[in-house]
């Protein structure tokens, strides 16, 4: 089975403070992904990699960088919180083998940002 | 204009009965599609995927895909009060790498 983990399930931190989101995946996935859901708007796409090192903005990356430094681990880095980042965040990784892109999610990360 | 409808529902169904989830969308091009169910405060979870016009069937879940009239559909056969989730449909946005969610419709099964 697909495992992805997200270091925290629920965080709260004070606005201006950086906060880091990790991410890990164990199926050796070529991409990876970050969102965040919030309602009434769905699934908001953030970043996302397909390599390692490499990274592309997804539709709403401002106020967020990422980093992955190795294949299995995708961080998402808020450089300066702010209240509107309060947000249920996650996490999925896919292959482009056979699964045809099929994208596994991880729990979870609640941030309320005060 | 959104790229992947579904209605929010709620869509309400006594136990036992068909439920049946449907999303339209919009480019043509699409090849792979995808159903997730979300419980309440948990992450989505992938359900069925469907690539071939036509019906894919796993256990009580049937996935419908019909790319001339641009629709995918998922209905759930014998539902149960454990079926009552938010179905997100998702596209496979080709050349981007990345898939287009709908906002989810919400089922509810009483029973």
């Amino acid at each position: 089975d697909v495992k992805v983990t997200q270091s925290s399930r629920y965080l709260v931190k004070r606005t201006g403070e950086k906060v880091f989101l990790e991410c890990v995946q164990d199926m050796d996935h070529e991409n990876m992904f970050w969102y965040r859901q919030d309602p009434g708007l769905g699934l908001r796409l953030i970043y996302f990699s397909y390599d390692v090192k490499m990274k592309e903005k997804g539709d709403i990356p401002e106020g967020y960088s990422v980093s992955r430094e190795k294949k299995e681990r995708f961080s998402l880095i808020l450089e300066s919180a702010s209240t509107n980042q309060t947000s249920m965040y996650l996490c999925a990784s896919s292959t482009t083998g056979t699964s045809l892109n099929e994208q596994y999610f991880g729990p979870g990360t609640r941030l309320t940002v005060t | 204009q959104k790229e992947v409808e579904q209605n929010s529902g709620p869509l309400s169904v006594p136990e036992g009965a068909i439920a049946s989830l449907n999303c339209t969308y919009s480019d043509r091009g699409s090849q792979s599609f995808f159903w997730y169910r979300q419980y309440s405060g948990k992450s989505p979870e992938l359900i069925m995927s469907i690539y071939s016009n036509g019906d894919k069937e796993d256990g009580r879940f049937t996935a419908q895909l019909n790319k001339a009239s641009q629709y995918v559909s998922l209905l759930i056969r014998d539902s149960q009060p454990s079926d009552s989730a938010t179905y997100l449909c998702a596209r496979f946005f080709r050349g981007y790498n990345k898939l287009i969610f709908g906002a989810g419709t919400r089922l509810a099964v009483h029973p």
